[in-house]
């Protein structure tokens, strides 16, 4: 079984501050998913990084896949309240049958 | 993209009841589906993984009896969970993949007094 291990399980910090996810395994994926998940809500695909190396943006998140796709990182950039959430990294396994989570990082961030 | 819906969105029941839950993808075929439980502030457990017309395959430790799944076409999959007990309370999400990708429901919140 591929695991994903994400880190920090729970932050909470104030509105302006910057802040990394991470998101790590002993596996390589052929890609990597990241997912924000609101109370009362499902997930909702945030982006998803295929590239060794790759980096995505959007807005003020920076998505970053390893260069040996054993890892990624989401970055945030001036946290507002409206980031609050639970952030999920996700990979397919190797069969290809079916999505393997990290943990999950609950952010909250204080107005 | 591509949207699937969950239906009730939430549902109190007696224990010993049983409730189904459906999963629906609007606007594209969903070869395989999954569904998945989740406590508060925890990522998703994966319960079971359905393709359209052949039984599920269950995740170790979820019971088949107990959580039964239908997939019986490309847009339609259901979860019913018999004699429902407290413990059997959660937020049950399911998600749909196809050609298109893999989206999430928006999940049923499920509670059994």
């Amino acid at each position: 079984t591929q695991l994903l291990e994400q880190s920090p399980q729970f932050l909470s910090i104030q509105e302006g501050e910057n802040l990394t996810v991470y998101c790590n395994s002993s596996s390589v994926f052929s890609s990597l998913q990241w997912y924000r998940q609101e109370p009362g809500e499902g997930p909702v695909l945030l982006v998803t990084v295929v590239t060794g190396g790759e980096v995505k943006k959007l807005k003020r998140l920076t998505f970053q896949f390893g260069d040996a796709r054993k890892d990624s990182s989401l970055h945030i950039t001036a946290a507002q309240p409206g980031d609050t959430g639970l952030y999920l990294c996700a990979g397919p396994e190797t069969s290809g049958s079916r999505l393997t989570f990290g943990e999950g990082t609950q952010l909250t961030v204080n107005p | 993209g591509a949207v699937v819906s969950q239906h009730p969105s939430w549902v109190i029941c007696k224990s010993g009841t049983s409730v189904k839950i459906e999963c629906r993808s609007l606007d594209f075929q969903a070869t395989t589906m999954f569904w998945y439980r989740q406590f508060p502030k925890q990522s998703l457990m994966l319960m079971a993984t359905s393709n359209e017309g052949s039984k599920a395959t269950y995740e170790q430790g979820v019971e088949k009896d107990k959580f039964l799944i239908n997939h019986a076409s490309l847009t339609l999959s259901t979860l019913t969970v018999t004699s429902a007990h407290p413990e059997d309370s959660s937020f049950y999400i399911c998600s749909a993949r196809g050609q298109v990708g893999q989206y999430f429901g928006p999940g049923t919140r499920l509670t059994v007094t």
